[in-house]
Formats: structure tokens, C-alpha cells, sequence
């Protein structure tokens, strides 16, 4: 597609419930990458994909969310039971590819809200 | 010492004057320097990269980097109430240099 495109752009969950977010990134593009934005906080790393493999998941907080990506295109990050702490933005980005000096396209961002 | 460090302000300055936004990273071996620009409710949109040091010039905005003193910069002349937003500097630094460590962002307030 000609940007990268997240879904749902707002997701409201009850405590204790698992989502799902999708990011579909740019075509050819063979990085992509998860970010979160709490309020007033900046860019937290979570993971990235080169392909299907993720080399570096360091920044996924807990045990409770993962991560895949399929076809070396759509990746789905998803949270189990949801605490109210992952209320955030959740981010995507893509590159061409990694190990460059290519910046980050962004999505729009999925807006988490934990009640 | 965090990663990469930016006050996180606000910088307010006049319509039509510059604006000088600052970052510092901790990685000497960092290898690549992005600035990003967010608009409230919006996501981040890359707006300069540097590698060398030296300065970058793209339009209104100037992007400085100096990695003796681990200390990139960017302007931006003739500043307008559109430019008003929250500037994000993101360094690929040597270790985990996969992915970029972000700036908490300074924000810029640009008044007619």
C-alpha cells in the first residue's frame, strides 16, 4: 500500500481482555517495527521484524504480549489479558529494510484504552 | 542518563524567527540521527537524517551534528505557527542498531 496502515484505529477493552492490533506495512518494505506512546511519554520500543523473524523482541514488556508476522508483509501484535497500564498508543513503522540509514514510516497509530 | 535526552519544553518562539531544537545521545558509536516532527493526536513524520557530521540543509530546516560532543540539532528558519508541534530526535545507535532509540520530544510553539 502506499503507507502503513493500522487497525483498529481506536480499541476500547474491558481489564482481562486480549487484543489484537494489525499493522500492514508499505509493499517491499522488510522491516517493521512496534512502538507504544503513553501520554506525554516518548517512543518505547517493543520489537521488530526483519521478514518473518524477530531478531529483537527486548522491548515487549511481559510474557503477555507477542508478536508475529506473516508472508513478510502483516504483523499482528497482540496483548493478553489486558492491564489498564497498556492503555497507550500503539505504533508501526516500516523501513525498505534494516541496518541502513533509511528513517521510519509511521502509521496512524491504534489508540488502547484499557477500562 | 537516558539513551537519547531532549528538554522537553516548551520552546516558544515568534513567527518568522529560529528555532533551535537540541538532542544528546549516550552511544558514541551512534551511526545515524533522525528528526521527527508530531503533530497533537498524530503519528511521528520523519522530517531530516544525518550522518555526517557537519549540517544539512533541506528547505527551512538545518540539521547539525556534531559527534565529538554526542550533540545533534536542527533549525528552522522562518518559523511559522504551523511548524507548532512536538519535535522527536531519534538516534541508530551501534548496539541494537536495528532500531531507533527516541527522544522523549520537544515541543515547539510557534506564535503569530
Amino acid at each position: 500500500g502506499a503507507g502503513v496502515s493500522q487497525s483498529p484505529s481506536n480499541k476500547v477493552t474491558e481489564k482481562g481482555k486480549d487484543v489484537e492490533l494489525r499493522c500492514d506495512p508499505i509493499s517491499g518494505h522488510t522491516a517493521l517495527y512496534w512502538y507504544r506512546q503513553s501520554l506525554g511519554q516518548g517512543l518505547e520500543f517493543l520489537i521488530y521484524f526483519q521478514g518473518n523473524s524477530a531478531p529483537d523482541k527486548s522491548g515487549l514488556p511481559s510474557d503477555r504480549f507477542s508478536a508475529e508476522r506473516t508472508g513478510g508483509s502483516v504483523s499482528t501484535l497482540t496483548i493478553q489479558r489486558t492491564q489498564q497500564e497498556d492503555s497507550a498508543v500503539y505504533l508501526c513503522a516500516s523501513s525498505l529494510t534494516i541496518g541502513t540509514n533509511y528513517g521510519y514510516t509511521f502509521g496512524s497509530g491504534t489508540r488502547l484504552t484499557v477500562v | 542518563q537516558k539513551e537519547v535526552e531532549q528538554n522537553s519544553g516548551p520552546l516558544s518562539v515568534p513567527e518568522g524567527a529560529i528555532a533551535s531544537l537540541n538532542c544528546t545521545y549516550s552511544d558514541r558509536g551512534s551511526q545515524s540521527f533522525f528528526w521527527y516532527r508530531q503533530y497533537s493526536g498524530k503519528s511521528p513524520e520523519l522530517i531530516m537524517s544525518i550522518y555526517s557530521n557537519g549540517d544539512k540543509e533541506d528547505g527551512r530546516f538545518t540539521a547539525q551534528l556534531n559527534k565529538a560532543s554526542q550533540y545533534v540539532s536542527l533549525l528552522i528558519r522562518d518559523s511559522q505557527p504551523s511548524d507548532s508541534a512536538t519535535y522527536l530526535c531519534a538516534v541508530r545507535m551501534n548496539t541494537g542498531f536495528q532500531k531507533l532509540v527516541f527522544g522523549t520530544g520537544t515541543r515547539l510553539l510557534v506564535s503569530p
